[in-house]
């Protein structure tokens, strides 16, 4: 079945970028049905999108973050990534990878915890 | 942007008992992209409720949503010892953009 696995630095430094990648394997990655998103949740906290990306390589961001978030794709090893540049502490946050079909956000990934801090 | 809003913030219930969870819009949201989530300690949310109706791969019918427009719920009918965790609603809109709500926690009285 597919699944998603997040990877990336745990711990970035205030004003630096942070940089994830999620693999997904199984199968699907390319299905025109997918949309392939970044969500976040800082510890005790709600869930917040962050932005999405389709096979084609069209974006879409919360309008909250756009000015400093990156979605890229690739196909040939079934990767996307996200970065998010000027970090501060408010991005502490574990940090998701999931796939949305149209009805909802279906697979997730575990979840990656990532720390700003000097 | 859809601004969803959740009631109550905690809801203390036992086993066996019916729980409802209510999901405000600010505005209205198309009944094909409302979906409810079940979040566990330590783990990723998990898919309950898609198309304010419809149950996800594997959810028991003890779990059931409705609504439309902007108030939409979701029910547990019989609470069992592993419904205890937190539910967040979450709507995708015109703006090509998702948000959810800001969770519910059910916890065991």
């Amino acid at each position: 079945q597919v699944q998603l696995q997040e990877s990336g630095p745990g711990l970035v430094k205030p004003s630096e970028t942070l940089s994830l990648t999620c693999t997904v394997s199984g199968g699907s990655f390319s299905n025109t049905n997918n949309y392939w998103s970044w969500i976040r949740q800082p510890a005790g906290k709600g869930l917040e999108w962050i932005g999405r990306i389709y096979v084609s390589g069209s974006t879409n961001y919360n309008p909250s973050l756009r000015s400093r978030v990156t979605i890229s794709i690739d196909m040939s090893n079934s990767q996307f990534s996200l970065r998010l540049s000027s970090v501060t502490a408010a991005d502490t946050a574990v940090y998701y990878c999931a796939r949305y079909r149209g009805t909802g956000f279906d697979i997730w990934g575990q979840g990656t915890m990532v720390t700003v801090s000097s | 942007e859809v601004v969803l809003t959740q009631s109550p913030g905690t809801l203390s219930l036992s086993p066996g008992e019916r729980a409802t969870v209510s999901c405000r819009a600010s505005q209205s949201v198309s009944s094909s992209y409302l979906a409810w989530y079940q979040q566990k300690p330590g783990h990723s949310p998990r898919l309950l409720i898609y198309g304010v109706s419809n149950r996800a791969t594997g959810i028991p019918d003890r779990f059931s949503g409705s609504g439309s427009g902007t108030d939409f719920t979701l029910t547990i009918s019989r609470l069992e010892p592993e419904d205890f965790a937190v539910y967040y609603c979450q709507q995708y809109g015109t703006s090509l953009t998702y948000t959810f709500g800001q969770g519910t926690k059910l916890e065991m009285k």
